[in-house]
């Protein structure tokens, strides 16, 4: 079937714009996850949806990144007035379960923003 | 936050020698993951193991898992140029509000042939 999609898989902006990322979940997982991966770096984790929950939040850098998910399916990623330490490689990740997360991540390719 | 801490930063080796990453963390844990990414891709995940477990095996890899050290180690055996990627651990915290899987900062293999 198919895997985590993610679109567009590059994007080059404008210092200052807006950007919106996309992920398309696998089917039926109802846990979702976007991480930023900055060159030759670990994964910062940056927000968790977990089914009809509130999302987790707690790893948004600042009040310019937020995301939203349609219920169990679509997610974007938001990024205003973007800056160029925003320039990263942008992961986004969804598992069968959330909870104790037995069951493992599926990732996308991924996109890689650069801000100019 | 970075929860999981691997050794060594990176790791070059020959093929069919065997590699051999460790990771710490710093937190109860509820599992141990292990993931491998390839250049410019997405990660993949290689191995799961729990809390209650102490060894797990899967084709070539071994993990072992030391919570009382809170430490994990991940050997490939026979390892071959197309294992040359890096490899990461992931931990789940335990008792917080959303169980959210962090990452730890990865090894870099390189398996020349």
């Amino acid at each position: 079937g198919a895997g985590v999609s993610q679109s567009p898989s590059n994007k080059v902006t404008e210092k200052g714009k807006d950007v919106e990322l996309r992920c398309d979940p696998i089917s039926g997982h109802t846990a979702l996850y976007w991480y930023r991966q900055r060159l030759g770096q670990g994964l910062e984790f940056l927000i968790y949806f977990q089914g009809n929950s509130a999302p987790d939040k707690s790893g948004l850098p600042s009040d310019r990144f937020s995301a939203e998910r349609t219920g169990e399916s679509v997610s974007t990623l938001t990024i205003q007035r973007t800056q160029q330490e925003d320039s990263a490689v942008y992961l986004c990740a969804s598992s069968l379960t959330g909870g104790t997360l037995n069951s493992p991540l599926h990732f996308g390719n991924g996109t890689r923003l650069t801000v100019t | 936050s970075q929860q999981g801490e691997e050794d060594p930063q990176a790791l070059s080796i020959q093929e069919g020698e065997n590699a051999t990453m460790n990771c710490s963390y710093k937190t109860s844990i509820n599992n141990l993951q292990w993931y491998r990414q390839n250049s410019g891709r997405g990660l993949v995940h290689l191995i799961l193991i729990r809390s209650n477990e102490r060894e797990k095996h899967s084709g070539r890899l071994r993990v072992t898992l030391d919570t009382s050290k809170k430490s994990s180690s991940l050997l490939i055996t026979a390892s071959r140029a197309a294992d040359t990627a890096s490899y990461f651990c992931a931990t789940v915290e335990v008792n917080t509000g959303f169980q959210k899987l962090v990452f730890g900062t990865g090894t870099r293999l390189l398996v020349s042939p």
